[in-house]
């Protein structure tokens, strides 16, 4: 089966406070491609990061970071120093070779 | 530089009619997208489609079908509308041969309401 799982369906934790969004997947393929997608209340999809299969280094963008690990099919992102507009849908997705598929996301809420 | 655009943004039909979304793809994308959203999960893939046909298709019915301009808009058609047709219907553009792995931009969607 190939499928995204975002176990953590909502969260909630105050401003400044550092936040890990779980990201685990099954696929057959070797070659594949994992995102991040944030959807604010206004309904868009916004681009966060791609990473392919064979580029396992971590990332960091500002307060954005991600860990990649093929070991435990996991695709994690982290939040350091929470803001308010931070708040949104975050979706993780994965591209095997002929289709996208998409995790039912996690629900964050950032706190004054 | 212009994003996706979707048009119209909010839509009421009701059982049986027949509905067409709109999408402009960002400059410089020839690759168009269509996915489905219903509340509280995510976007379910519908088709894609490049250089005027439809590539890759997901797990939908005959009644959602397409079409992609020479200018590379793109149109959705859904048929004889069921309530469970009720979703946002976003649209990703991309730019390449149509490979799922090119990273999609997305539209701020339509949100189709069936009655």
């Amino acid at each position: 089966a190939q499928k995204v799982t975002q176990a953590q369906t909502e969260i909630s934790v105050v401003e400044k406070e550092d936040v890990t969004l779980d990201c685990v997947y099954e696929t057959r393929d070797t070659t594949y491609y994992l995102f991040w997608y944030k959807q604010p209340p206004s309904g868009e999809l916004v681009f966060l990061i791609r990473r392919n299969s064979f580029d396992e280094q971590n990332e960091i963008s500002g307060r954005y970071s991600w860990n990649f690990q093929k070991s435990t099919s996991s695709f994690n992102f982290t939040i350091t120093a929470s803001q308010v507009v931070d708040s949104a849908v975050y979706f993780c997705a994965l591209t095997p070779e002929d289709k996208i598929i998409f995790g039912k996301g996690t629900r964050l809420h950032i706190l004054p | 530089d212009a994003g996706v655009t979707q048009s119209p943004t909010h839509l009421i039909k009701t059982r049986g009619q027949q509905v067409t979304l709109r999408c402009s793809p960002k400059s410089g994308h020839d690759t168009v997208s269509w996915y489905q959203q219903a509340l509280g999960q995510g976007p379910q893939f519908i088709f894609q489609y490049y250089e005027e046909e439809e590539r890759q298709r997901g797990n939908f019915p005959d009644r959602f079908s397409g079409h992609q301009f020479p200018n590379y808009s793109s149109e959705l058609n859904v048929n004889a509308l069921l309530l469970g047709d009720s979703a946002l219907y976003l649209c990703a553009s991309s730019r390449g041969a149509g490979s799922s792995t090119d990273t999609q931009y997305f539209g701020p969607g339509t949100r189709l309401t069936v009655l």
